[in-house]
């Protein structure tokens, strides 16, 4: 079995501040990870992704990510918050020669920038 | 390259009816997905077709179903809706190598009354 949990409901960040999405999962063997970012009635939006080789994953929107295998952890980072950032993130899991419908997603933590 | 689809965009039901969501998948891109996201309960997987084949289901009742057509075009459709299926309803598509993310359509946002 794979699970995904994302510990906060919500983050609060000022703008310019950097911000983090915490993510930590559970899955046997190694993980492929992902991030998305759903805004206000809009489908999800690939982030980033973690497959293999370096731990520091970079993605879209100045947005990045850390693998940390003994922690199991991905967090979404990003240096320097926009009020454009405030959205729904999702985390993702899914195991290796697994197809798309045996990922896990988590239940979602909503970021809110304040200016 | 167009994004996925989804039509309708919004829908209004009432209980005892039944109601079929259509969604093209980006060209190329012969995995679709099915998700319902709801407040309380998040993203749920619904199922996952594949050439034609539903190749994953998720822990929904028979009331739910789907196909996908040979130009990898898929329908969902729900029967006797109940309140409770009040959702937005995600498609996604996704190139069929397990190292590829997904690409999901705006969403139908279904209300049962």
């Amino acid at each position: 079995a794979q699970s995904v949990a994302q510990p906060e409901d919500q983050v609060n960040v000022a703008e310019g501040n950097p911000l983090t999405v915490k993510c930590t999962y559970s899955v046997s063997g190694n993980p492929y990870l992902f991030w998305y970012v759903q805004y206000p009635n809009r489908g999800l939006q690939f982030l980033l992704k973690y497959i293999t080789g370096d731990n520091l994953v970079k993605g879209s929107y100045g947005f990045e990510a850390e693998f940390n295998k003994s922690q199991t952890s991905f967090h979404l980072k990003k240096p320097s918050a926009l009020v454009s950032d405030s959205a729904l993130y999702f985390c993702a899991v899914r195991r290796p020669n697994t197809n798309a419908g045996k990922s896990t997603f988590g239940d979602g933590t909503t970021l809110t920038v304040k200016p | 390259k167009a994004g996925v689809t989804q039509t309708p965009r919004y829908l209004i039901k009432t209980r005892g009816q039944q109601v079929t969501l259509s969604c093209s998948p980006i060209s190329g891109h012969r995995s679709v997905s099915w998700y319902q996201q709801t407040p309380g309960q998040g993203l749920q997987f619904l199922f996952e077709y594949f050439s034609e084949t539903q190749r994953n289901k998720g822990n929904f009742p028979g009331r739910f179903s789907g196909r996908q057509f040979s130009n990898s075009r898929s329908e969902m459709n729900v029967s006797t809706l109940e309140l409770g299926d009040s959702a937005l309803y995600l498609c996604a598509s996704s190139l069929d190598t397990d190292i590829y993310e997904q690409y999901f359509g705006p969403g139908t946002r279904l209300t049962v009354t």
